[in-house]
């Protein structure tokens, strides 16, 4: 079993609809969250960042974290064209906090 | 800099061949990390450095990889005699440390390495 497992997708959506991305993990160590997205040829940039368990909210962005269940979601209202991108659930902890362990990231296209 | 920048974008040598990779990280970021992406595989952490000294290479997938920084700055990744398998992307990032009390890791582009 992988230590973060993330469906691949590939996921497509109407523009204006709600998206909902998750990440499964192994590791009850983690204790920092985080989801990054990623356009073609770029590199990752943060997009949300939660520590330990709750929900953090940014404009049209909601990050929930169940460490109960380890579990993290990441949520898209109102999704636009420009939100297509790969999606990647990031997240560290237990005394290597600078070390990142990703999942494999979600395809997502948001169709006009 | 603005961001962290690397270079060769795209790299294609052929196999057996030595490459290097450098990064550039922002500025006063005393943290640099190397990252490996794979198709398929996702990113995998391989070196981290604090300033100039690496306390964990755990990452680095055999002896033909190394990695240095100078100066607390620039960083270079080398692969010796490379393979058809280290064909991926080479991320580099950087931050402030501590790293996750808040501070946020900055990724570059990448190099896109292709062993033929």
């Amino acid at each position: 079993q992988k230590e973060v497992e993330q469906d691949p997708g590939p996921l497509s959506v109407p523009e204006g609809a709600i998206v909902s991305l998750n990440c499964t993990y192994s590791n009850s160590a983690f204790q920092y969250f985080m989801w990054y997205r990623q356009y073609s040829r770029k590199g990752p940039e943060l997009l949300m960042y939660t520590y330990s368990s709750g929900n953090k909210e940014d404009g049209r962005f909601t990050a929930q974290v169940d460490k109960s269940s380890k579990y993290i979601s990441l949520f898209i209202r109102d999704s636009q064209p420009s939100d297509s991108a790969t999606y990647l659930c990031a997240m560290s902890g237990g005394g290597s906090n600078y070390k990142l362990t990703f999942g494999k990231g979600t395809l997502l296209t948001v169709n006009p | 800099g603005a961001g962290v920048s690397q270079s060769p974008s795209n790299k294609v040598t052929e196999k057996g061949k030595d490459v290097e990779l450098r990064c550039d990280p922002i500025s006063g970021h005393t943290a640099l990390y190397w990252y490996r992406q794979s198709l398929g595989q996702g990113l995998e952490f391989l070196i981290y450095f604090q300033g100039n000294s690496a306390p964990d290479k755990s990452g680095l997938p055999s002896d033909r990889f190394s990695a240095e920084r100078t100066g607390g700055s620039v960083s270079t990744l080398t692969i010796q005699r490379t393979q058809q398998e280290d064909s991926a992307v080479y991320l580099c990032a950087s931050s402030l440390i501590p790293p996750y009390s808040g501070n946020t890791i900055y990724f570059g582009e990448g190099s896109w390495l292709t062993v033929v």
